[in-house]
């Protein structure tokens, strides 16, 4: 099993910039999580997906931030435009429903530098 | 004040030495609790987790949580190299919702 994939690793880019994000969740897996981790810091949910819809999407800055998750598998986490803020490790993880916390598997995660 | 507070360290202890890393947390609503060990440039890894209070162990590693003084430990015994990493505690509501982490604590263990 492969895992969580994602890409890229590592991203730098100028600000006013955009970028993306790809995540594969481990196959099966309904509920994709995408969070944010500051340097030094815990992560933070950004979004969560069941399946094709955002259910919880509170903690996302929709003004620059936007995710989507076609046909219930793959995701994309798009910044437009970066701020200088915005470095961070982006995780993506997934779950089964029912599996609960003990099925939460986290990604590497891409780490973005804005300069 | 953040919902959940870590000792912020880092550690640097012997091999063979016993690791204590705490959390404290504000919201009593929090019934799970979970230990995530993270290697450089990787994504954290479940460690342990524990519903409401009590004790968890599992070989070298022993999980603590005490609700009434909403407090939570992990002890790492007969430490070895391989358990250098930060450490991240973490915390949810309920077994299928968002998960509210600590800063994390970073450990290394000395040869």
């Amino acid at each position: 099993e492969a895992g969580v994939v994602q890409s890229p690793r590592y991203k730098i880019i100028e600000k006013k910039q955009p970028v993306a994000f790809w995540c594969n969740p481990i196959s099966g897996h309904n509920t994709l999580y995408w969070y944010r981790q500051n340097l030094g810091q815990g992560p933070e949910l950004l979004i969560r997906y069941e399946n094709e819809e955002a259910v919880d999407d509170s903690q996302l800055p929709k003004d620059r931030f936007s995710a989507e998750r076609l046909k219930g598998v793959d995701s994309t986490l798009k910044i437009q435009p970066a701020e200088l803020g915005d470095s961070a490790v982006y995780l993506c993880a997934s779950s089964l429903p029912g599996q609960g916390i003990n099925g939460y598997t986290f990604g590497s995660g891409t780490r973005l530098t804005v300069v | 004040q953040k919902e959940v507070e870590q000792d912020p360290g880092p550690l640097s202890v012997p091999e063979g030495a016993i690791v204590s890393l705490n959390c404290t947390y504000s919201n009593s609503a929090f019934q799970y609790f979970m230990w995530y060990r993270q290697y450089s440039r990787k994504g954290p890894e479940l460690l342990m987790y524990t519903y409401s209070s009590g004790n968890k162990e599992d070989g070298r590693f022993t999980a603590q949580v005490d609700k009434s003084s909403k407090y939570i430990s992990l002890f790492i015994r007969d430490s070895q190299p391989s358990d250098s990493a930060t450490y991240l505690c973490a915390m949810s509501l309920s077994n299928d919702y968002k998960l509210s982490f600590g800063a994390g604590t970073t450990v290394t263990v000395r040869a």
